[in-house]
């Protein structure tokens, strides 16, 4: 069972902006700041927004992230075929002293 | 090239240990910490645990504390996972991950990633 909550799919047509929340609590989004993966089939995850809305180097700025209270997004505008991956949210947890995940949200570009 | 490169895959049978590695190169390993991920198959991701090989300072998932323990060789940049009594429930494929930190501090991101290690345990 997952800590931060995501929906299970999501989906879009090419060039869409699309966007994929993740809810948690006091303890995780609330109180730290959220990172965001996206993994390709059979691929190891990649980052692609860390502290919150900061993107790593190469990641396009099509990817944006937000957070308010308890809840984050991810934002992804122009969407493209190469976009269709499961994407999964990450806080740090005061409890666990370690990062929880969501259960992941898997794109469809149609 | 910053990478993380990992062991290759395993099948054991239910009681048999295992230590797989995750041998890093491109940057000073002794200064980053290597978290170590599970993904079942077909589900999500799953923070098992942390350990800074500066001076191997270790954390673990409360969840899975006492079930795997993690060390490190600082000599040869490589950091391990290892079961003493491997379950059918430890099938997974297993990442290790670099965490992201600047000179001023670290986020709780995972910024390299190693390409996994498939474990199948099976009787």
């Amino acid at each position: 069972q997952s800590l931060l909550t995501q929906p299970p799919s999501a989906s879009g047509t090419p060039g869409q902006r699309v966007t994929i929340s993740c809810s948690g609590g006091s303890s995780d989004i609330g109180g730290n700041t959220v990172n965001w993966y996206q993994q390709l089939p059979g691929m190891a995850p990649r980052l692609l927004i860390y502290n919150t809305d900061q993107r790593p180097s190469g990641v396009p700025d099509r990817f944006s992230g937000s957070k308010s209270g308890t809840s984050a997004s991810l934002a992804i505008s122009g969407l493209q075929s190469e976009d269709e991956a499961d994407y999964y949210c990450s806080a740090r947890h005061d409890t666990v002293n370690g990062p929880v995940f969501g259960g992941g949200t898997k794109l469809t570009v149609l | 090239e910053v990478q993380l490169v990992q062991s290759g895959a395993e099948v054991k049978k239910p009681g048999e240990s295992l230590k797989i590695f995750c041998r890093a190169s491109g940057y000073t390993f002794g200064i980053y910490w290597i978290g170590w991920v599970r993904q079942k198959p077909g589900k999500g991701l799953e923070w098992m645990g942390l350990i800074y090989p500066g001076d191997s300072d270790t954390r673990y998932s409360p969840s899975l504390q006492g079930q795997v323990s993690i060390s490190v060789d600082k000599s040869i940049s490589t950091a391990y996972l290892q079961w003493t009594s491997l379950r059918a429930s430890d099938t997974a494929k297993y990442f290790c991950a670099r965490r992201d930190c600047t000179p001023t501090g670290c986020s709780s991101a995972f910024d390299i990633w190693g390409q996994g290690t498939m474990v199948t345990v099976s009787s």
